[in-house]
């Protein structure tokens, strides 16, 4: 079964910090497509990065980050300026055909 | 522009009741898919659809049925339910994995 980790159930942080979600992930595939989504306490899923896996160059969406190392299978999101806002759950997800594989994600606190 | 529509946004059910989840958008999107969120577990794949007329299953199919008759409706059955459905329900379209997808507000279902 195709499986994503993410290793961290709950971390905090202080606005204004820097923080690093952890994800791992299998595959057998050469090329395929990763993603952070966002859930905030409305429930609804937000995209936040993307990264397609044949590029090289880690994306990036103005405070947000992702530190791909392809052959140790990481994908990492690094949020840069925490703000209150970014309180929420974190899934990291692998595309499988047209869908999703999750990851069990991280919820993200941010304390003033 | 609507996106994607969930309706119900909350359900209560006796167990052994059948109900339909229902999921609409209006982007025009091939791809649609429902997934099941249980805490700790991440969102989980039921069942998918590649177009109208065409489904298949996820990881998490028994007690679920769909179908899509147009391009627009992915309805999820509860054939008979039980509390081990007891989950937040999300609909998901794309028109592709590389643009992501979207997703519904979720419905959450409690089976008592």
């Amino acid at each position: 079964a195709q499986t994503v980790t993410q290793s961290q159930p709950e971390m905090s942080v202080q606005e204004a910090e820097t923080v690093t979600l952890s994800c791992t992930y299998d595959t057998s595939e050469s090329n395929y497509y990763l993603f952070w989504y966002k859930q905030p306490p409305s429930r609804q899923m937000i995209l936040v990065i993307r990264q397609e896996a044949y590029k090289q160059q880690n994306a990036t969406e103005n405070r947000f980050s992702v530190n791909f190392q392809k052959a140790a299978k990481s994908f990492s999101l690094k949020i840069s300026d925490s703000q209150l806002g970014d309180t929420a759950m974190y899934f990291c997800a692998r595309g499988y055909g047209q869908n999703f594989v999750f990851g069990p994600g991280t919820r993200l606190s941010v304390l003033p | 522009n609507a996106g994607v529509t969930q309706t119900p946004k909350f359900q209560v059910l006796k167990t052994g009741q059948s109900m339909t989840l229902q999921c609409a958008q209006d982007m025009n999107h091939e791809y649609m898919s429902w997934y099941r969120q249980d805490p700790g577990m991440g969102l989980r794949l039921i069942h998918y659809s590649v177009g109208a007329g065409i489904t298949d299953q996820g990881e998490v199919p028994n007690g679920y049925n769909v179908s899509r008759s147009t391009t627009e409706d992915f309805p999820l059955r509860l054939l008979s339910a039980a509390p081990s459905q007891t989950s937040v329900y999300f609909c998901a379209s794309s028109a592709g994995l590389i643009r992501g997808a979207f997703f519904g507000q979720g419905t959450r279902l409690t089976v008592v």
